[in-house]
């Protein structure tokens, strides 16, 4: 079956701009997570839902960035007033439940010019 | 807050050899550990899963240890393949997982 999609793939934009990534998860899978990831490092967690609602957005650098997730399957990652630091891949992860192994998408390659 | 580290961050081996990556961690309370392979440009690929309650898991030319007690994890890679060259990734936790740095694998021909 299909397995988490991501767009897009890649995003260049200028510093301040606003841009949204978006996120397909697997169907049937009720958590969903992102993750960003810089050159070099493993992954950083941002947030998780479990359905339509956050569970932990404990991972959110700042309130320039937010997820919505509005019916439960599609996510989008917002991010406002782009900063060169938030250059990075950005990956969308799900699974069928917040105990299971979690599948993840090719990621959105981001660079804030 | 938990710390993973991984060790070497990067290994390059001749085909055929039998190889250890290690992954090390602060917080012995862990629910879960994973490891991951990653392509560049590409997304995670989970390779084993280790509940807490578990030693070890295997897959294939794959087995994965964990020893909560020292906070240490190995993923073992037998007659190594220049198809698993690739970067490793381990991470430990629930929902937020922490991941380690990787390391990155060249086997070669």
């Amino acid at each position: 079956g299909a397995g988490v999609s991501q767009t897009p793939s890649n995003k260049v934009t200028e510093k301040g701009k606003y841009v949204e990534l978006r996120c397909d998860p697997i169907s049937g899978h009720t958590a969903l997570y992102w993750y960003r990831q810089s050159l070099g490092q493993g992954p950083e967690f941002l947030i998780y839902f479990q359905g339509t609602g956050a569970a932990d957005d404990s991972g959110l650098p700042n309130d320039r960035f937010f997820a919505v997730r509005p019916e439960g399957s599609v996510s989008t990652l917002k991010i406002q007033r782009t900063e060169r630091g938030d250059s990075a891949v950005y990956l969308c992860a799900s699974s069928f439940g917040l105990w299971e192994t979690q599948y993840f998408g090719p990621g959105t390659r981001l660079l804030v010019l | 807050k938990q710390e993973v580290t991984q060790i070497p961050a990067a290994l390059s081996v001749p085909e055929g050899e039998n190889l250890v990556l290690n992954c090390s961690f602060t917080d012995s309370a862990i629910y879960n550990l994973q490891w991951f392979r990653q392509d560049p440009g590409k997304g995670l690929t989970s390779l084993l899963l280790i509940q807490s309650s578990q030693r070890e898991q295997t897959s294939g030319r794959l087995n994965a240890s964990l020893d909560k007690s020292s906070g240490r994890s190995t993923l073992y890679i037998a007659a190594s393949q220049p198809g698993d060259s690739a970067t490793y990734l381990c991470a430990v936790g629930r929902r937020d997982m922490r991941f380690g740095a990787g390391t990155r694998l060249t086997v070669k021909p």
